[in-house]
C-alpha cells in the first residue's frame, strides 16, 4: 500500500532562516515517483520537483534543495534563506509506476509560516 | 491562459441539492484526474480518465458521485443529494503522458460548501 507521511503539521520560522520539511513514504513498488507541491493561500497546487526512484542524486534549484534517500524512504525538502513568500502548505506526493492510473497519494501537508 | 481551468470556483448549496463541476484540462492531455481536499488534509484521489474512458475510481466515490469526460476533453463531476460531508475543495489535474513520471498539472479547484 502507498502512504506518505509528513510528520510536521506546522512550522514557523523567521525570515532568512533555513527550514527543512520532512517526507517519509511507503511503497512496495521498485519504480515510483516522488513530488513536492506548494499550495499558497490562493489554493492552486504549484509543482516544485519530481524524482524517480532510480535517481537518488540530490537536487538544488535556487534556494530550494531536495534530499532523496531510499534507504530511509525519505524525500526531504529544504528552503535556504526563507522568505515571507515561501509561506504556504507544502505537500509531498507519491505515484507508483505499477498503479494503472498513476494517481498521486499525497501526504497531509506541512504548513510553513515565514515571519518577517 | 493554457493551464487547467475549473468552474465554478466556489459553490454554495443546500443539503440535498445536486451540483456539477467542470474541468477543462490542458489541450491534448489525455489523462484527467479528480481529487478532493478537505480542510487541513492533502488531496485524495477520486477518479481517473484516459481520454474518454473512466478507468479507475476510488472507494471515496460513492454512488452519489458521477464523473464524465464525453469527448475526451473537458470533464464534469456531479454530486447528487449533497451532504454536509461533501464540503471540500474539488481539484482537477491533467497529465500528458501515457507512462513515465506522470507530472500532473492542477487547476485552481472548486470549493463546495454544503449548508
Amino acid at each position: 500500500a502507498q502512504k506518505v507521511t509528513q510528520a510536521q503539521t506546522e512550522i514557523s520560522v523567521v525570515e532568512k532562516e533555513d527550514v527543512t520539511l520532512d517526507c517519509v513514504y511507503e511503497t512496495r513498488d521498485t519504480t515510483y515517483y516522488l513530488f513536492w507541491y506548494k499550495q499558497p493561500p490562493s489554493g492552486e497546487l504549484v509543482f516544485l520537483i519530481r524524482r524517480n526512484s532510480f535517481d537518488e542524486q540530490n537536487e538544488i534549484s535556487g534556494r530550494y534543495s531536495w534530499n532523496f534517500q531510499k534507504s530511509t524512504s525519505s524525500f526531504n525538502f529544504t528552503i535556504t534563506a526563507s522568505q515571507v513568500v515561501d509561506s504556504a502548505v507544502y505537500f509531498c506526493a507519491l505515484s507508483e509506476a505499477n498503479n494503472y492510473g498513476q494517481n498521486f497519494v499525497f501526504g497531509p501537508g506541512t504548513r510553513l509560516s515565514v515571519l518577517p | 491562459d493554457t493551464g487547467v481551468s475549473q468552474n465554478p470556483r466556489h459553490k454554495i448549496t443546500k443539503r440535498g441539492q445536486n451540483v456539477t463541476f467542470r474541468c477543462d484540462p490542458i489541450s491534448e492531455h489525455n489523462r484527467l484526474y479528480w481529487y478532493r481536499q478537505t480542510l487541513g488534509q492533502g488531496p485524495e484521489f477520486l477518479t481517473y480518465f484516459q481520454n474518454e474512458a473512466q478507468l479507475e475510481k476510488s472507494r471515496l466515490l460513492s454512488d452519489r458521485f458521477s464523473a464524465e469526460r464525453p469527448k475526451g476533453s473537458f470533464s464534469t463531476l456531479e454530486i447528487q443529494r449533497t451532504e454536509q460531508g461533501d464540503s471540500a475543495m474539488y481539484l482537477c489535474a491533467s497529465s500528458p503522458r501515457l507512462a513515465g513520471d506522470n507530472e500532473q498539472f492542477f487547476g485552481p479547484g472548486t470549493r463546495l460548501t454544503v449548508l
